[in-house]
């Protein structure tokens, strides 16, 4: 078992839905992160969070670690979120380290 | 503006020969690092470096080597060692310092092995 899962997988949405990435985590976490990767492959760092919730625009980011669980919510999607969504954990053994999560390819359809 | 440039952006290289990728930070991150990313799999480290003159091995180190001579630049060679070496390479950096934890990457290097 991958000490991040990311679920679901892949993920086909019509413009303005709400959508939610989940993210499952079993190591102890110093910080968790959600990242966004598009095509050709630059990856922008969305939210760190180590605790409860932060906003940015249309993305909400929520995290509850007593369950190790993270969401990442998009509102009112456009087609310029499709991207690859990627949760990581950075380790309280070591902040040097993080694991990834296999991501979450994001189509919206207008 | 800070951020982190990796170059080159694209790479063909043919078998046997060595190849070095560059990152360059300019964001006095204390901490960088070099992942791995193959179609439909997370990112996989392969060498992190938290200070100056030193570095350790990640998940996947073997076939590759690096240095870690100045704060801002952390370069990773490909070695002809390395079995599957296409793949798509991203540095990455971080303050590591307490309260500070933001990972910063850069736009990544492609490489393809002919």
């Amino acid at each position: 078992k991958n000490e991040v899962e990311q679920s679901p997988q892949n993920l086909t949405a019509q413009e303005g839905e709400f959508i939610t990435i989940n993210c499952s985590y079993s190591v102890g976490i110093s910080a968790l992160h959600w990242l966004q990767q598009h095509p050709g492959g630059g990856i922008v760092s969305l939210f760190m969070l180590s605790s409860g919730k932060k906003k940015h625009g249309r993305l909400i980011a929520t995290i509850n670690i007593q369950e190790k669980h993270s969401s990442l919510h998009i509102t009112a999607s456009h087609p310029r979120d499709s991207a690859v969504y990627i949760c990581a954990v950075s380790h309280n053994t070591n902040a040097g380290k993080s694991t990834f999560g296999d991501g979450t390819t994001l189509t919206v359809k207008p | 503006d800070g951020g982190i440039t990796q170059s080159p952006k694209y790479l063909f290289r043919k078998e046997g020969q060595n190849v070095t990728l560059s990152c360059e930070q300019n964001l006095n991150h204390d901490a960088m690092y070099w992942y791995r990313q193959d179609p439909g799999q997370g990112l996989r480290l392969i060498y992190y470096s938290q200070i100056v003159n030193d570095f350790q091995k990640g998940d996947i180190a073997e076939g590759y080597s690096v240095s870690r001579e100045k704060k801002e630049s952390f370069p990773l060679t490909v070695t002809s060692a390395q079995k599957n070496p296409t793949a798509f390479y991203l540095c990455a950096s971080n303050p590591n310092r307490a309260g500070a934890n933001v990972l910063t990457f850069g736009a990544g290097s492609r490489l393809t092995v002919l």
